[in-house]
This record gives C-alpha cells, structure tokens and sequence, in this order.
C-alpha cells in the first residue's frame, strides 16, 4: 500500500507571494491533518480534514488555510508569505472514524522563504 | 498551553545496548499516545501507540510503558542498532471527540555508538 504522498518536496518563495502545498493519503484514509516543523518551535498542528470538512484547527493566523477533496487528497494554502513561514510542512493520513488511530505522515515539503 | 515534553534533548547510547526515551505529559484528559521515530530528510514514522487503559504495550523490539498516576510515557527499545538512531517524539492526543490532533513533544536525538 502506497504511503502518504507529498508535493512538492521542495519550494523556495518570497515574501508576500502565495503557495500551494498538495497531500495525497494512504488508500481508505479519511482524515488528513497538516503540521508545521520547525527547529523552534517543533512539530506543531496546523488543522485536520475529514470528509471534506475541517474538523479541528490549531492556532494559526487565517493565512493559513486548507481543504480536502472527494477522494480524501488534501491541500493547504499559505498566503502574504513571511519569512517565519520557512519550515517543513508535513501531511498525516489516518482512517479517521471511531477510536483515535495512528496517523501516517509524508516526508514533507521543505518550504523556504526569501 | 499544554505540551507533551521529554526529559532528555539527546540520548547516546552503544550498540546493542537497551535504549529507554522518556516523556512527561501534563493532559490527564489524553488517552492515546504515540511515540514516532525520524530520520534526517524524513516525515515521522510511527512506531507504537498505547491507549490509556493500558499501561504496557510490545512491539518488535519496542515496549511503550505508560504510568497515569505520574503521566510518564516511556519507550524502550530493545538491542538497539545504528539504524535506531534518529529523533524520537512522544504525542499525545486527548480523545477521539478532539479528532486527529496530536500535540508533539520536543524529541530526543537518540545516537547509537558502534
């Protein structure tokens, strides 16, 4: 069974421009959720997609936003980049229904901001 | 806010010894935890879980120990290899009415002497 899928692996940008970062989930996963790594700050969560509705938020300001498609594959979006925005976003698959269950990660997109 | 910490930033340890990782949490409203393994360049890669109506569970290689009445969750890992090294984070998340959000720990760079 395919892993967690991550596009790209790498992207440089800079400040004020706009990304899209693209996630697809291992086969049958329903949940997709979206981290920020950074040295500082560590892994931290971002929000959580099921069924194409965002089910849990973490505490980043609105330029970060998401959404998941039919087929469970997810996107995130970050607008106005700043340069505290460089970091390793990374996408977890998980099924997503009934008791919690191991979420599976990506190996991310390295995001860099100049 | 709360957080899932370690004890240790890094670990040092020689082959074939047994390795024991530990975390403290603070949530005692969490009852699923989950310690991942990553290795430079990579996502985090799961190794074992445990939900709070145990206290001890076996993987190969592997035990998770978790003491509630402390909220210490430890990971030991047995005959460790050189390929064992890498940062490890314990996680926590605090039910399934919470979703998939995990709340990460700040690792410990676990390095394995030949």
């Amino acid at each position: 069974k395919a892993g967690v899928t991550q596009t790209p692996r790498y992207l440089i940008k800079t400040r004020g421009q706009q990304v899209t970062l693209s996630c697809s989930p291992i086969s049958g996963h329903r949940s997709v959720s979206w981290y920020q790594q950074t040295p500082g700050q560590g892994l931290q969560f971002l929000f959580e997609y099921f069924s194409e509705t965002q089910r849990n938020k973490g505490n980043f300001p609105g330029r970060f936003s998401g959404r998941q498609f039919s087929n469970s594959r997810s996107e995130m979006n970050v607008s106005t980049l700043e340069l505290g925005d460089s970091a390793l976003y990374l996408c977890a698959s998980s099924l997503g229904e009934g008791l919690v269950q191991p979420q599976h990660f990506g190996d991310g997109t390295r995001l860099s901001i100049l | 806010g709360e957080s899932v910490g370690l004890h240790l930033p890094t670990l040092s340890v020689q082959e074939g010894d047994n390795s024991i990782i530990n975390c403290a949490y603070s949530n005692s409203a969490s009852d699923y935890f989950i310690w991942y393994k990553q290795e430079s360049g990579k996502g985090p890669q799961f190794i074992i879980d445990i939900r709070s109506n145990m206290d001890k569970r076996q993987g190969q290689r592997v035990t998770v120990l978790l003491n509630k009445t402390v909220k210490h969750l430890s990971l030991q890992i047995a005959a460790t290899q050189p390929g064992d090294s890498a940062v490890y984070f314990c996680a926590e998340n605090k039910g399934e009415t919470s979703g998939s959000r995990l709340t990460f720990g700040e690792g410990t760079q676990l390095t394995v002497n030949p």
